[in-house]
């Protein structure tokens, strides 16, 4: 199976910060690459498939990009409702496989 | 509003058996693929099995292949997920997630993301 590996795992940031959260691939994936945002109790939300199209109804302030085996996750300004844990996840093979999770919290 | 909701966890034996079951609503089930994913409390999740909307192609996870059967019965908008020998190791809370585009084929290269995922039901697994 594709392995799918986050950093950093954890992420003190600010409200307002610009928030930059990495996924790298063990494979080429090509851009086949979604994110999720999870809260305490919650299942994971979709934010963001083909590694840079945002789900509808997600603020643009996320973003994706990347290719290949390296992806990143862009928060312009991060606010209060953000802070959670992240997953990337890859899908080019139908044995979807998941990031550890990075999470973001409150500096 | 699209919705989800499991059922069928429970605190049960290692070797023992246990079916999961989820119901969708407020969308067309019969349309989508449908699939278990399990999270172990502070871990990624991990997909487990999927099954395409006319139930023509099913595909599982080597950590389950064997012991676990998904089915679905779209008249009655339902998914579920049959799990015999059960071990310690499939304990974690099973979440059922549809695919985002209709009529996906379940081992199609690429295949989907998840857009709508349940609230989940815990499996514990122990003696």
């Amino acid at each position: 199976d594709i392995q799918m590996t986050q950093s950093p795992s954890t992420l003190s940031a600010s409200v307002g910060d610009r928030v930059t959260i990495t996924c790298r691939a063990s494979q080429n994936i090509n851009n086949y690459l979604a994110w999720y945002q999870q809260k305490p109790g919650k299942a994971p939300k979709l934010l963001i498939y083909k590694a840079s199209s945002l789900e509808t109804g997600i603020s643009s302030r996320f973003s994706g990009s990347g290719s290949g085996t390296e992806f990143t996750l862009t928060i312009s300004s991060l606010q209060p409702d953000d802070f959670a844990i992240y997953y990337c996840q890859q899908y080019n093979t139908y044995r979807r496989t998941f990031g550890q999770g990075t999470k973001v919290d409150i500096k | 509003e699209a919705q989800l909701l499991e059922s069928g966890g429970g605190l049960v034996q290692p070797g023992r058996s246990l079916r999961l079951s989820c119901v969708g609503s407020g969308f067309s089930f019969e349309d989508f693929g449908v699939h278990w994913v399990r999270q172990v409390p502070g871990k990624g999740p991990e997909w487990v099995s999927g099954i395409s909307w006319n139930s023509d192609s099913i595909a599982y996870a080597d950590s389950v292949k064997g012991r676990f059967t998904i089915s679905r019965d779209n008249a009655k908008n339902s998914l579920y997920l049959e799990m015999n020998s059960l071990r310690v190791e499939d304990t974690a809370l099973y979440y059922c997630a549809k695919d985002l585009s209709i009529y996906g084929v379940v081992e199609a290269r690429p295949s989907d993301v998840f857009d709508i995922w349940g609230q989940g039901t815990m499996v514990t697994v122990s003696s």
